[in-house]
């Protein structure tokens, strides 16, 4: 079955570029499903990011739009997210997950801290 | 923008006992509704999508009802295993939201 691996820097400084990448097993990310990212910050609640198609096709959330970027990388069967201009807010768990008209499977999620 | 709101934030129940979530949608969301069960320390779980399908491997004591604007999940008679919290989410709007999450303590 399909499953998702999360990776990337634990610790980013203020001003500067979270960049994660999330790894597609056990299924083919040029399926006929779209893919997505989803943040936690601790104890709170859970924010969508946005989404990517195979085809490069993208929809992201407008609170976030202006710092997101989620690209596709088919050749290793994988999907990247990059937020720019990072503070401490943007302090959270970072998960990816299959869309197919709901969210199933998840990655097992990424801790980020953003902090000097 | 959707909003979610779900009651109660905290649901207090023994084992056995029927726990009734609520989520309600601040416009239409037809029928694209989903519940997403999270055990600490864990990333969130499908449970229902479609506001009453149930997902595969999910136990049948969870059952989802609703369309518009009101929807309920359902866990006919909680087990140890039910503590959680759990999230409404609406994919008929963009952006995609999410509630801001029931917690279930027995």
């Amino acid at each position: 079955q399909v499953q998702l691996q999360e990776s990337g820097p634990g610790l980013v400084k203020p001003s500067g570029t979270l960049s994660l990448t999330c790894a597609v097993s056990g299924g083919s990310i040029t399926s006929n499903n779209w893919w997505t990212w989803v943040r936690q910050p601790p104890g709170k609640g859970l924010e969508w990011i946005g989404e990517i198609f195979h085809s490069g096709s993208t929809n992201y959330n407008p609170s976030l739009k202006s710092r997101v970027t989620i690209s596709v990388d088919k050749s290793n069967n994988q999907f990247s997210l990059n937020l720019t201009s990072v503070t401490a807010a943007d302090t959270a768990i970072y998960y990816c997950a299959r869309d197919f008209q709901r969210f199933d499977p998840w990655g097992q999620g990424t801790l980020v801290i953003v902090s000097s | 923008e959707v909003v979610l709101t779900q009651s109660p934030a905290t649901l207090s129940l023994s084992p056995g006992e029927r726990a009734i979530l609520s989520c309600r949608a601040s416009q239409s969301v037809s029928n694209y509704l989903a519940w997403y069960q999270q055990k600490p320390g864990q990333a969130p779980r499908l449970l229902i999508y479609d506001a009453s399908s149930r997902s595969t491997g999910i136990p049948a004591r969870f059952s989802g009802s609703g369309s518009g604007t009101d929807f309920t999940l359902t866990i006919s008679s909680l087990e140890p295993e039910d503590i959680a919290v759990y999230y409404c989410h609406q994919r008929g709007s963009w952006p995609l939201t999410f509630g801001g999450g029931t917690k279930v303590e027995i």
